[in-house]
């Protein structure tokens, strides 16, 4: 079945320094989209960065993420973290012809000053 | 536009009580999904709704929890019965398709006694 795994339940980066947070998954469809969401203490899961297409880079927020089909990968990464990135990061997948949307397991960030 | 809201923000049960929570997805969004989240498992799927139809009711949440969409604007969950292992955060999301964003109401965080 499809699946997502983010292999860090926590990542600790000082600030400024750059962080990078893993995320490959396993599907057997072909039309797919990718989603990387950050949850802040006490507020609800929100979409930081989507992306569909191979091979290119999408942006928001000083984040980025490149999706590569030949590695099964979407990692999500940022030349320099800040205090107010720390947070919990989930990694998704979504299918057509299975109606299923897939979440990993979470990374929970924390950058230390 | 109005996001997605949800009520009770709060909620304190019994053990055996039989509490309800309800959602309003965003207008004119297809799919609609609950989610049980605490920090053991992270985000586990409960139901997922697509135009109204389910199409996938969360196999082992099958027994004492049952979705229901009422309405294209109205959704609720039904625990019955209640008990301490329940405790968590519930978060219903919607979605213009599967392969959309999805935005995630606030919340509600349930304590079963």
């Amino acid at each position: 079945g499809d699946s997502v795994t983010q292999t860090e339940g926590l990542v600790t980066v000082t600030e400024g320094l750059p962080v990078k947070l893993n995320c490959t998954y396993q599907t057997t469809y072909l039309t797919i989209a990718f989603f990387w969401y950050v949850q802040y203490l006490n507020e609800a899961p929100q979409v930081l960065l989507k992306s569909s297409t191979d091979n290119k880079r999408t942006e928001h927020q000083g984040f980025h993420a490149t999706l590569h089909k030949s590695s099964s990968s979407f990692h999500l990464q940022k030349s320099s973290a800040q205090l107010s990135d720390s947070a919990l990061y989930y990694c998704a997948l979504s299918g057509t012809g299975n109606y299923k949307y897939v979440f990993g397991a979470g990374t929970r960030l924390k950058v230390i000053a | 536009d109005a996001g997605v809201t949800q009520t009770p923000r709060h909620e304190v049960a019994e053990k055996g009580q039989t509490i309800i929570l309800k959602c309003e997805p965003v207008s004119g969004h297809n799919d609609l999904f609950w989610y049980r989240q605490t920090k053991i498992q992270g985000l586990e799927l409960l139901s997922y709704f697509r135009s109204k139809s389910l199409m996938e009711d969360g196999g082992a949440f099958k027994d004492r929890f049952k979705a229901e969409m009422l309405n294209s604007s109205f959704s609720t969950l039904k625990i019955q019965p209640t008990e301490p292992k329940d405790s968590a955060v519930y978060l219903c999301a919607s979605s213009l398709t599967i392969q959309d964003t999805q935005y995630f109401g606030p919340g509600t965080r349930l304590l079963v006694l």
